[in-house]
């Protein structure tokens, strides 16, 4: 089956550690996504990739980063400078902007911080 | 201001009410258009596209004008299961963008 896969689904943190989350798509989608949901709040753009090696800084970068390495992987390291980091994660998928098409998620991934 | 701005909600309508929301957005450089429903700690998932033409998906309708820039979804015969949150997005070049959402609860 195509999809996304975000793992892991829950994760804990001592503050002041980097963490990684991971996501993985095997729809062959060139563009990838991650967004930070807060309770009672829409979808944040924290970065997103349009193609391998290249990514763009959303509207709440500071303190996270992403690499795209492979066509299907987009990691987001969410780093010890970001200071609020206890949210629900979602990364997306989406074909090139030309074929019109909607983003797809994965299941996400609720980090929190202690 | 936000790229793209929702009514706050929550709306809390009785079974087989009709009910619209609105969605604004400040870009005109802006393409695509969707409706999402996000359940209760899910993620979210693809309710509608929007066309200028308009567009209808058996109970659900939504509408876009593009001069207003200015999108709409409507919802006949509500039902209990229609419970949820519905996020309008916004597309413009490979940039998906989500509006706060609104939330709706139908009641018996």
């Amino acid at each position: 089956d195509g999809g996304i896969t975000q793992s892991p689904k829950y994760l804990f943190r001592k503050e002041g550690q980097n963490v990684t989350l991971s996501c993985e798509q095997n729809l062959n989608h060139d563009a990838m996504y991650w967004y930070r949901q807060d309770p009672g709040q829409g979808l944040r753009l924290i970065y997103y990739s349009q193609i391998v090696n290249d990514f763009q800084k959303g509207d709440i970068a500071e303190g996270y980063s992403v690499s795209r390495e492979k066509k299907e992987s987009f990691p987001l390291t969410v780093t010890s400078a970001q200071k609020n980091p206890t949210a629900f994660y979602l990364c997306a998928s989406s074909s090139p902007f030309s074929q019109n098409t909607e983003a797809f998620f994965g299941q996400g991934t609720r980090l929190t911080v202690v | 201001r936000k790229e793209v701005e929702q009514d706050p909600g929550p709306f809390n309508v009785p079974e087989g009410a009709t009910v619209a929301f609105n969605c604004t957005y400040s870009n005109s450089a802006s393409q695509s258009f969707f409706w999402y429903r996000q359940d209760c700690r899910k993620e979210p998932k693809l309710l509608m596209s929007v066309y200028s033409s308009g567009n209808e998906d058996g109970r659900f309708t939504a509408q876009l004008n593009r001069a207003s820039q200015y999108i709409s979804l409507l919802i006949r015969d509500s039902k209990l299961s229609d419970s949820a949150t519905y996020l309008c997005v916004v597309r413009r070049a490979s940039k998906i963008i989500f509006g706060s959402g609104t939330r709706l609860s139908i009641r018996p």
